[in-house]
């Protein structure tokens, strides 16, 4: 069964720090989709990204960048230069192919950028 | 920018009461998703509809749940009675035709339900 591990549950950083948050995933699919979601105070969840199994190239959108690495069933997430408006809940989710569309989503990360 | 929209966005009702929310997805999207988040847990689905028809609810209460997409637009999502174990965010999510694993969701805002 998927599963989706994101095991730091509160990060704090100061401001322009930069800062990654983590996320494993298990699936016995080789075809899958992995997303990152955020969830700012309040409590709608805005889409990031969607990456895809079979494509391991890096992303970067202005100071958010991720690194998918199959190897490690790594799909990691990490703000460069935060800034307070990034505090929010980070969650990671997994999409697979014989799941129809159900997303199945890690516990989420708190993360609070302070000034 | 197109959104999801849900109502109420908080709800305060006491147990055994009937509490009943509504979304209405993005035009043009087919598939709709009703999640339920507990406090400091990730969503987690209860039912997905393609158009009118359910196409997953394995997790869905059906003691006490259900939900109804009758025109295969806007949808309802209603509990009762409710009980205490049902305080949570109530989230709806939908995506384009089709709703293939790899399609977007794109979520509302989620109505926060309080059962005391």
């Amino acid at each position: 069964a998927q599963k989706v591990t994101q095991a730091q549950t509160e990060i704090s950083v100061v401001e322009k720090e930069d800062v990654t948050l983590d996320c494993v995933y298990e699936t016995r699919d080789t075809t899958y989709y992995l997303f990152w979601y955020k969830q700012p105070p309040s409590g709608e969840l805005v889409f990031l990204i969607r990456r895809n199994s079979f494509d391991e190239q890096n992303e970067i959108s202005g100071r958010y960048s991720w690194n998918f690495q199959k190897s490690t069933s790594s799909f990691n997430f990490t703000i460069t230069a935060s800034q307070v408006v990034d505090s929010a809940v980070y969650f990671c989710a997994l999409s697979e192919d014989n799941a129809g569309n159900m997303l199945t989503f890690g516990g989420g990360t708190r993360l609070m950028v302070k000034p | 920018e197109a959104e999801v929209a849900q109502s109420p966005r908080y709800k305060i009702t006491e147990k055994s009461q009937a509490v009943a929310f509504w979304c209405d997805p993005i035009s043009g999207h087919a598939t709709l998703y009703w999640y339920r988040q507990i406090l400091g847990q990730g969503p987690e689905l209860l039912v997905q509809f393609q158009d009118e028809s359910v196409v997953d609810d394995s997790q869905l209460p059906k003691d006490r749940f259900s939900a109804e997409r009758l025109k295969g637009v806007d949808s309802t999502l209603k509990i009762q009675p409710a009980e205490l174990g049902d305080s949570a965010m109530y989230l709806c999510a939908s995506s384009p035709v089709g709703g293939g694993y790899q399609e977007t969701q794109y979520f509302g805002p989620g109505t926060r339900l309080l059962v005391l």
